[in-house]
């Protein structure tokens, strides 16, 4: 069974805070790996991938550990602006991109 | 950028009335989606397609249809609609494994 887990929380921060959140994937053969955010609603949007190396776009970096299987998301000096859910992202399907969601984790940044 | 067009934001219609809900991509994009998303659901895949006059059922086609004559459309028909399909429907298009772009949804209402 294909399935990707995330803590729905919510997390409530204060602003300028650092937070992440972890995501567990089933299927070891999955073969890409996203974040996306959605902002209350609105449609996701793609927020980065995630490489095995791991990557950083300003103050969001992302991270996978394929022997464990998780994906990890970092968001540094927290804004107002960040709130929103978060919704990781797993690729089995190949080149088609057949994606699978995991139900999100909505993070609430507070002044 | 992709831009991924929803024909309605917002529909409101009566159990058994036959529903289409249309979906245009303007990037040559050979895959399209259509998903549902829930309170604590998630998105959940209904159908897919990976071509003209191709698709490919998901997770929940159960009272769907979908139509793709043309690549750059792909509609999604509700045969006779009933209120447990009260949902917000995503529609979103690829153009490989990267990644996807939706459309601003269609939040639709049976009573």
């Amino acid at each position: 069974r294909k399935e990707v887990e995330q803590d729905p929380g919510p997390f409530n921060v204060p602003e300028g805070a650092t937070v992440a959140f972890n995501c567990t994937y089933s299927n070891s053969a999955s073969q890409s790996f996203f974040w996306y955010r959605q902002d209350c609603r609105k449609e996701p949007k793609l927020l980065m991938s995630v490489y095995s190396s791991g990557n950083e776009d300003g103050r969001f970096t992302a991270q996978l550990n394929r022997a464990s299987q998780y994906i990890s998301l970092l968001i540094r000096d927290s804004k107002l602006s960040d709130s929103a859910t978060y919704l990781c992202v797993v690729n089995y399907g190949g080149s088609q991109g057949n994606l699978i969601f995991g139900k999100g984790t909505k993070l609430s940044v507070k002044p | 950028d992709v831009k991924v067009t929803q024909s309605s934001r917002y529909l409101v219609k009566r159990t058994g009335e036959k529903v289409f809900l249309e979906c245009v991509q303007d990037m040559d994009h050979e895959n399209m989606f259509w998903y549902r998303q829930d309170p604590g659901l998630g998105l959940r895949l209904i159908y897919f397609s990976y071509d003209v006059k191709m698709k490919e059922k998901g997770d929940i086609p159960e009272g769907y249809s979908v139509s793709r004559e043309k690549k750059e459309r792909f509609s999604l028909i509700l045969e006779s609609a009933s209120t447990n399909q009260t949902s917000m429907y995503l529609c979103a298009s690829s153009l490989d494994s990267y990644g996807y772009t939706f459309g601003s949804g269609t939040r639709l209402t049976v009573v």
